[in-house]
């Protein structure tokens, strides 16, 4: 089946624009990551969805990010004022539950954001 | 939170050998353990973990061992071939967290 799919693949942006990135989770996952990977870092975790829930929202760097999570399905992290530390490889994951950790989560292709 | 640290950071063998990757963890109620694997320019994908109540698992080529009392566990990839070359990424959490606390990754490269 299909896997977890984002768009776009590559964004370069100037330094104070807004951009959204978008996630298409696996169908019938419940629970969705967003993370970021920086050029020879780990993946720094950044908000976690499940299902109808309050999001997780405890690793977001500052307040110019947010992100959505619509039906339960489609979600879009958005970076506004962006600034050069943004750039960075923005990837997304779904598992088919959250709370049990246990479950694999399962990467999208990431988006490569570039701010000039 | 957890704090999770690799070693070494890179790490070349030749092809054939084994090549070894350490992690430790800081929190003592972690008890699940993943390993990713990312090759240049793909996603990570899983490719083994390990809970708290067992000390070794293996699966075919790849192995992960856990020592709870010192907080690290370790992937053990014997046979190294070219296509073992990537970032591997250990994780640690614990059952009910949401999240899995990363390493910074491991580059190994595999010399043929």
């Amino acid at each position: 089946g299909a896997g977890v799919s984002q768009s776009p693949s590559n964004k370069v942006t100037e330094k104070g624009k807004d951009v959204e990135l978008r996630c298409d989770p696996i169908s019938g996952h419940t629970a969705l990551y967003w993370y970021r990977q920086s050029l020879g870092q780990g993946l720094e975790f950044l908000i976690y969805f499940q299902g109808n829930s309050a999001p997780d929202k405890s690793g977001l760097p500052s307040d110019r990010f947010s992100a959505e999570r619509t039906g339960g399905s489609v979600s879009t992290l958005t970076i506004q004022r962006t600034q050069q530390e943004d750039s960075a490889v923005y990837l997304c994951a779904s598992s088919l539950q959250g709370g049990a950790v246990y479950n694999e989560q399962f990467f999208g292709p990431g988006t490569r954001l570039t701010v000039l | 939170g957890e704090n999770v640290e690799q070693h070494p950071s890179t790490l070349s063998v030749q092809e054939g050998d084994s090549a070894v990757i350490k992690c430790t963890y800081s929190d003592s109620a972690s008890n699940y353990f993943p390993w990713y694997k990312q090759e240049l320019g793909k996603r990570p994908q899983l490719i083994i973990d390990i809970r708290s109540n067992v000390g070794e698992k293996k699966d075919q080529r790849i192995a992960v061992t856990l020592n709870k009392t010192a907080k690290h566990f370790s992937l053990h990839i014997t046979e190294t071939q070219p296509e073992d070359s990537a970032v591997y990424f250990c994780a640690a959490s614990y059952y009910g967290n949401n999240r899995l606390a990363f390493g910074k990754g491991n580059q190994v490269v595999v010399i043929p």
